[in-house]
């Protein structure tokens, strides 16, 4: 059973609008959450985290907010940038001895030009 | 980036045969980390190292094992490999169990014929 479950696999965004790509998790335990991106032949990056005591966390054109209630994440890119075209993880942590993370499938973001 | 150094990169080898990918790391973290990566599943989790000759299982450890006698080596080991292990295998670090994201390295793809 997927804990941490990312119900799109693609995104299609046109340059300089949003993306919003989202994510929701089973696991109340779950207090950490980050988003990595990831290129093609290369390791994921990471890209932006929240605690689950926020429920907003910007960084530049990233900003990720979390619904305890709901269970549920999202990732905010504004503009949205060609070279943003990626695939998106989002990742979870709980209280654990070495804070192993629970990822998604991922989703595929492509931002036209 | 990171100092993570996957190796090999790359590698292509018969059902049966014994297999050892290795990761290599600069930063001197106590925690490092081996997740496959296959599509539809994001990355899971294989085993973790939270300290030299110290390491646990993770959600997909059957079929593996690992080795960690430095604190800058964590070996990955198929002891009879199959081609249900054909994956991406990347290795990450993490600087503690507190807030730091796991950082990754670049992967090494491995297949099994």
């Amino acid at each position: 059973d997927q804990q941490v479950k990312q119900n799109s696999p693609s995104l299609s965004v046109q340059e300089g609008r949003i993306s919003i790509l989202n994510c929701d998790y089973t696991n109340s335990m779950f207090d950490y959450f980050l988003w990595y991106k990831k290129y093609p032949a290369e390791g994921p990056t990471f890209l932006i985290s929240i605690s689950s005591i926020k429920d907003k966390n910007e960084d530049g054109r990233f900003t990720v907010f979390l619904n305890k209630s709901a269970k549920h994440l999202s990732l905010h890119i504004v503009p949205s940038q060609p070279g943003d075209s990626a695939v998106y993880f989002c990742a979870a942590s709980g209280p654990g001895s070495a804070r192993q993370l629970t990822f998604g499938s991922g989703t595929q973001l492509t931002v036209l030009p | 980036d990171a100092g993570i150094t996957q190796s090999p990169r790359h590698k292509v080898t018969e059902t049966g045969t014994p297999v050892t990918l290795r990761c290599h790391q600069t930063e001197n973290h106590r925690y490092m980390y081996w997740y496959r990566q296959d599509p539809g599943h994001g990355l899971r989790l294989i085993h973790y190292s939270y300290g030299v000759k110290d390491t646990d299982k993770g959600e997909v450890s059957d079929g593996y094992s690992v080795s960690r006698s430095k604190t800058e080596d964590f070996l990955l080991t198929l002891e009879s490999a199959t081609s249900s292990q054909t994956s991406v295998y990347f290795c990450a670090i993490s600087e503690d169990r507190g807030r730091e994201p796991q950082h990754f390295g670049d992967g090494t793809r491995l297949s099994i014929l």
